[in-house]
């Protein structure tokens, strides 16, 4: 069965540093998705970004990137320059190619932001 | 452009009642899924629907079932509630499956 990890229930990073998130999946699976989303209070999941298997390019999204490694089946999320309104819980989603879009969750990874 | 829209957003239900969860989708959105998030876990995925027709279903009893309307928003119906579907329940829509956008989720809560 697939399934993701999150093996941090909590991170607090400094306003302004850099933190790193940690995921990991299993899959038997090529082609496939893989997903960070960001839950906050207003319960609202916002994706943060996006990565296609099959590519070998990390993803980037201003502040927001990950070190997606294929053969070791990991999807780190870094945030760069901390802040305050990156407070939330933050979710690693895998998405196999044929699954007629269920999204397979982990557990989330609570973040919190020290002013 | 309006983003996905749940209601209620609170609910409060007695065990062995039913509920009845409502979602509009996304203008331009013709596929819908329904996901449990218990309290302090990920999601899990209930079921999806493309234009009308349930195409995908994940692990939960047939006492959880859902429709799509034409104009593509989703009711999620819940017979026979028990305490342990007390979670909030989200509603993602997407066109053809790309490029989810979820609702902020109606909170159930089954005493």
């Amino acid at each position: 069965a697939q399934t993701v990890t999150q093996s941090q229930p909590e991170m607090s990073v400094q306003e302004a540093e850099t933190v790193t998130l940690s995921c990991t999946y299993d899959t038997s699976e090529s082609d496939y998705y893989l997903f960070w989303y960001k839950q906050p209070p207003s319960r609202q999941m916002i994706l943060v970004i996006r990565q296609e298997a099959y590519k070998q390019q990390n993803a980037t999204e201003n502040r927001f990137s990950v070190n997606f490694q294929k053969a070791a089946k990991s999807f780190s999320l870094k945030i760069s320059d901390s802040q305050l309104g990156d407070a939330a819980m933050y979710f690693c989603a895998y998405l196999p190619e044929d699954s007629n879009y269920q999204l397979i969750w982990g557990a989330g990874t609570k973040l919190i932001i020290k002013p | 452009e309006t983003g996905v829209t749940q209601s209620p957003t609170h609910l409060i239900k007695t065990r062995g009642q039913q509920v009845t969860l409502r979602c509009s989708s996304q203008s331009g959105h013709n596929t819908v899924s329904w996901y449990q998030q218990a309290l302090g876990q990920g999601p899990q995925f209930i079921f999806q629907y493309y234009r009308e027709e349930e195409n995908g279903r994940g692990n939960f009893p047939p006492r959880f079932s859902g429709l799509q309307f034409p104009n593509y928003s989703s009711e999620l119906n819940v017979n026979a509630l028990e305490l342990d579907d007390s979670a909030l329940y989200l509603c993602a829509s997407s066109r053809d499956g790309h490029g989810y956008t979820f609702g902020s989720g109606t909170r159930l809560t089954v005493v």
